[in-house]
C-alpha cells in the first residue's frame, strides 16, 4: 500500500527559512498536499501540487517536486512564530481519491 | 474553499453508548470521507461516504462499528458505536469540491470515552 514518511520534528529561529521533507511510494500519485494543524485546530489546507509539476510557489510558500525520487519538500520562507504548527503531506491517488498522509512535522519557531 | 462544520464539536462519553457526528458542508461536493486521528498521531482514513448507497471502508473498519449516512451530497454521518476508551480520538470529515482536486477538512470532533 501507499506509505508516506516525514520527519518528525524540525526548529528553526524567526525570520529564517524552514525546509520540511515528505517522500512516498504510491507511483500512481496525481496530487500532493501540504496541511497545517494549530494545536487543537482542524487542518488547514495550505498547497498542493500536481504531480506533472516540479514547483509551485504561493506567496512565502514554495513546494518542490521530485517524482523520480519520490520526494516532496514545503519551504516557508521567513518564517514566523504564528508558522509553529505540525505540517502533514498527503498524497492522492488516482484510483481512490482519498489521501494518505504523514505523521505529521513539528515546526518550532523559536524567537 | 467550502465551509464545513461538524457537530458536536467535542463530546464525553461513556463506554458501550454510541454517538451520531454530523458533517455539513455549504458547496458541491464529489467526494465526503470521514479520517480519525488518534491523540499524537497521524490521520487515517476509516471510509468514503456515497451518496445514497454503502459508505466504502478501509481495512480494520467496519460498518457495523462505524454506520455512516450520505443522503445527499452535502451531508454525512458517522456513528462509532458501542464505544469503548480506544475509540477517543479526533473525527474528521473532508470533502473534494466538484471540479477541482482539493480536499478541505471540517474542524473535526474531539470525542474522550471514560
Amino acid at each position: 500500500g501507499e506509505d508516506v514518511e516525514q520527519s518528525l520534528f524540525l526548529s528553526v529561529r524567526e525570520g529564517d527559512s524552514s525546509v520540511i521533507n515528505c517522500t512516498y511510494t504510491d507511483s500512481s500519485s496525481t496530487y500532493l498536499y501540504w496541511y497545517k494543524q494549530e494545536p487543537g485546530a482542524g487542518l488547514q489546507l495550505l498547497t498542493y501540487i500536481f504531480s506533472n509539476m516540479d514547483m509551485k510557489q504561493d506567496q512565502r510558500l514554495t513546494v518542490l517536486l521530485n517524482k523520480k525520487d519520490k520526494h516532496l519538500s514545503l519551504r516557508i520562507a521567513d518564517t514566523q512564530t504564528g508558522d509553529s504548527a505540525i505540517y502533514f503531506c498527503a498524497e492522492k491517488d488516482t484510483g481512490r481519491r482519498a489521501l494518505t498522509f504523514g505523521s505529521g512535522t513539528r515546526l518550532q519557531v523559536q524567537p | 474553499s467550502a465551509v464545513i462544520s461538524q457537530k458536536p464539536s467535542r463530546d464525553i462519553c461513556q463506554r458501550g453508548t454510541s454517538l451520531t457526528i454530523q458533517c455539513q458542508v455549504d458547496s458541491q461536493v464529489t467526494m465526503m470521507f470521514w479520517y480519525r486521528q488518534q491523540p499524537g498521531q497521524s490521520l487515517t482514513l476509516i471510509a468514503t461516504a456515497n451518496q445514497g448507497s454503502e459508505a466504502t471502508y478501509e481495512s480494520g473498519f467496519v460498518i457495523d462499528k462505524f454506520p455512516i449516512s450520505r443522503p445527499n451530497l452535502t451531508f454525512s454521518t458517522l456513528t462509532v458505536s458501542n464505544m469503548s476508551p480506544e475509540d477517543s480520538s479526533i473525527y474528521l470529515c473532508s470533502v473534494e469540491l466538484a471540479g477541482t482536486d482539493t480536499q478541505y477538512f471540517g474542524p473535526g470532533t474531539r470525542l474522550t470515552v471514560l
